[in-house]
């Protein structure tokens, strides 16, 4: 079946602008993750859904950062006011089940913005 | 602070050696230990999960250990390929919530 799809695949942004990416989900998957993986690092975790509910937001770096599920399946990461120090790419991936230490988070293939 | 460690950053083998890629974590009280691979411009690929129970997997030529007390997990790769070629995370479940937290990666090179 279809994995996990982003959207756009490349975001270029002026400095200032708002974006907003997307993520579609593996069909049936309650879990939701979003990343932030900067040029030669590894991902760091922004955000965490599970179903529509975000139960941490602890890894957003800032209050221009903002997510959303509200149909607990495709979820937006918008960033507001965008700054250089948010070029990287976005990953977002999906889990299967409520019991997250027994299945494998599938990734998509991220978002790269770019802002000037 | 939980963090997790690989080493080395970059490695260049000849094809058809035998390889280790390590992993360290600061917190033995993990769930699970999660490998991945990371093609350029892609996403990531899972390759092998551990749960915190379980001490190998295996897949195909790849075997992850995982040695708790010590906070160390292990990638072997027997008799490489170009193909193998590629960044390989290390990431670790220290909630039980699936927040995963990434090693910086190795980058492999298999030359032919």
């Amino acid at each position: 079946g279809a994995g996990v799809s982003q959207s756009p695949r490349y975001k270029v942004a002026k400095r200032g602008q708002d974006v907003a990416l997307r993520c579609d989900p593996i069909s049936g998957h309650v879990s939701l993750f979003w990343y932030q993986q900067a040029l030669g690092q590894g991902p760091e975790f922004l955000t965490y859904f599970q179903n529509e509910a975000q139960l941490d937001k602890s890894g957003l770096p800032s209050d221009r950062f903002f997510a959303e599920r509200p149909e607990g399946s495709v979820s937006t990461l918008k960033i507001q006011r965008t700054q250089q120090e948010d070029s990287a790419v976005y990953l977002c991936a999906s889990s299967q089940l409520r019991e997250l230490s027994s299945y494998e988070q599938y990734f998509g293939p991220g978002t790269r913005l770019t802002v000037t | 602070k939980q963090e997790v460690t690989q080493i080395p950053a970059a490695l260049s083998v000849p094809e058809g050696e035998n390889l280790v890629l390590n992993c360290s974590f600061t917190d033995s009280a993990i769930y699970n230990l999660q490998w991945f691979r990371q093609d350029p411009g892609k996403g990531l690929t899972s390759l092998l999960l551990i749960q915190s129970s379980q001490r190998e997997q295996t897949s195909g030529r790849l075997n992850a250990s995982l040695d708790k007390s010590s906070g160390r997990s292990t990638l072997y790769i027997a008799a490489s390929q170009p193909g193998d070629s590629a960044t390989y995370l290390c990431a670790v479940d220290f909630s039980n919530t699936g927040k995963l937290i990434f090693g910086q990666g190795t980058t492999l090179q298999v030359k032919p």
